[in-house]
């Protein structure tokens, strides 16, 4: 099946600790994105990538860091420098020449 | 800065009706806009996507219009289903690099 996979469902981190979430498409995206939903707030871009080796932070990326060493994959490391990481965090990809815009089933991170 | 704003936050309708949920958008310029559903703790599913050379796009029950002198889109669902109770989310990009900007989101329940 072609789609969004990310992994794990849930996520439960401890403070001063680094998570990583992954997020991998089989749907031959250029572009990849990150978004984190908070309750009663839109979604928010954390960082995104057009290209592999190649990616740009969005509206909230302190404490956030990423890396694209394969079209395929897009993972996203919360670091401790990240006060309030207690969210919902959704990968999506999609073609860079502006076309419709896939979404994974979200990772629930809570801090413990 | 683009922003997207969605009107109502929550709207409850008995089954059967048909109902228009609104967006609106303070750019222009706006180049892709995409409507979504969310079902609870779940991800987003694209439901309609109206490209930048488009009107309108109808699925099924739904249709979507956009005009963007207006800085409006509308997503209309007819007949309406205890099936269609979701949060719909709509979401434009301005630019080249697919960025979505999202409304906050309207929350409905359909009732028996």
């Amino acid at each position: 099946d072609g789609g969004i996979t990310q992994s794990p469902k849930y996520l439960f981190r401890k403070e001063g600790q680094n998570v990583t979430l992954s997020c991998e498409q089989n749907l031959n995206h250029d572009a990849m994105y990150w978004y984190r939903q908070d309750p009663g707030q839109g979604l928010r871009l954390i960082y995104y990538s057009q290209i592999v080796n190649d990616f740009q932070k969005g509206d909230i990326a302190e404490g956030y860091s990423v890396s694209r060493e394969k079209k395929e994959s897009f993972p996203l490391t919360v670091t401790s420098a990240q006060k309030n990481p207690t969210a919902f965090y959704l990968c999506a990809s999609g073609d860079w020449k502006n076309t419709e815009a896939f979404f994974g089933q979200g990772t629930r991170l809570t801090v413990v | 800065k683009q922003e997207v704003t969605q009107i109502p936050a929550a709207l409850s309708v008995p089954e059967g009706e048909n109902l228009v949920l609104n967006c609106s958008f303070t750019d222009s310029a706006i180049y892709n806009l995409q409507w979504f559903r969310q079902d609870p703790g779940k991800g987003l599913t694209s439901l309609l996507l109206i490209q930048s050379s488009q009107r309108e796009q109808t699925s099924g029950r739904l249709n979507a219009s956009l005009d963007k002198s207006s800085g409006r889109s509308t997503l209309y669902i007819a007949a309406s289903q205890p099936g269609d109770s979701a949060t719909y989310l709509c979401a434009g990009n301005t630019g080249t690099a697919s960025k979505l900007t999202f409304g906050t989101g309207t929350r409905l329940q359909v009732t028996l």
